[in-house]
């Protein structure tokens, strides 16, 4: 079974930019849900997706946002890029997610996001 | 405070020492992951526990859910165990993770 595919690998932009970054998840699974990883904060949840509907979101101001299509996969867009959003985005997709019962979590490889 | 403390944040040892890394939490979860994250980024999900203990291998993970704690053990360490391990809780349903153990073991 394949795992968690995450694209593109890396990416640079400037300040003031958007981006689109793109999840698909192991077959069958139906929860995606977004992390973002930098040096000074950690790992923290920016959102989940189930069923094409977001389930839960984190502390992230608006200019984060997603959505699930029909086949599982998400996409995150971040608009109006900041030096601060410089970071490794992860996703991570599993059978259930939150509800219920938590199960565990397949993380993709990430995307490594540069802010100029 | 941060809702997830883990120790120590760094750790070398020799090739074969047992290792233990320890992860407290402060919040009500439903069940506490333990994650490797090797140099490039990617993130294996290595336990999940609600209770009681769990053994994969040379890792042994335990959980104590009245005192709020949990251990990752790693028996016969070896230089491939190199890596960030990070504890994270499930609680109000979603992941809320610890700043992570860098362990480097040397041969």
């Amino acid at each position: 079974k394949a795992g968690v595919t995450q694209t593109p690998r890396y990416l640079i932009k400037t300040r003031g930019q958007q981006v689109t970054l793109s999840c698909s998840p192991i077959s069958g699974h139906r929860s995606v849900s977004w992390y973002q990883q930098t040096p000074g904060q950690g790992l923290q949840f920016l959102f989940e997706y189930f069923s094409e509907t977001q389930r839960n979101k984190g502390n992230f101001p608006g200019r984060f946002s997603g959505r699930q299509f029909s086949n599982s996969r998400s996409e995150m867009n971040v608009s109006t890029l900041e030096l601060g959003d410089s970071a490794l985005y992860l996703c991570a997709s599993s059978f259930r997610g939150g509800r219920g019962r938590p199960d565990t979590q397949y993380f993709g490889p990430g995307t490594r996001l540069t802010v100029l | 405070k941060n809702e997830v403390e883990q120790s120590p944040q760094n750790l070398t040892a020799q090739e074969g020492e047992f290792i233990t890394i320890n992860c407290s939490y402060s919040v009500g979860i439903s069940a506490l992951h333990w994650l490797q994250q090797h140099p490039g980024g990617g993130i294996v999900s290595l336990f999940m526990l609600s209770s009681g203990k769990k053994k994969h291998g040379r890792l042994i993970a335990t959980i104590n859910i009245q005192e709020k704690h949990s251990s990752l053990h790693i028996t016969a360490s070896h230089p491939r165990d190199s890596a960030v391990y990070i504890c994270a809780v499930f609680g109000n349903e979603k992941l809320t993770f610890g700043t992570g153990t860098r362990l480097t073991i040397i041969p």
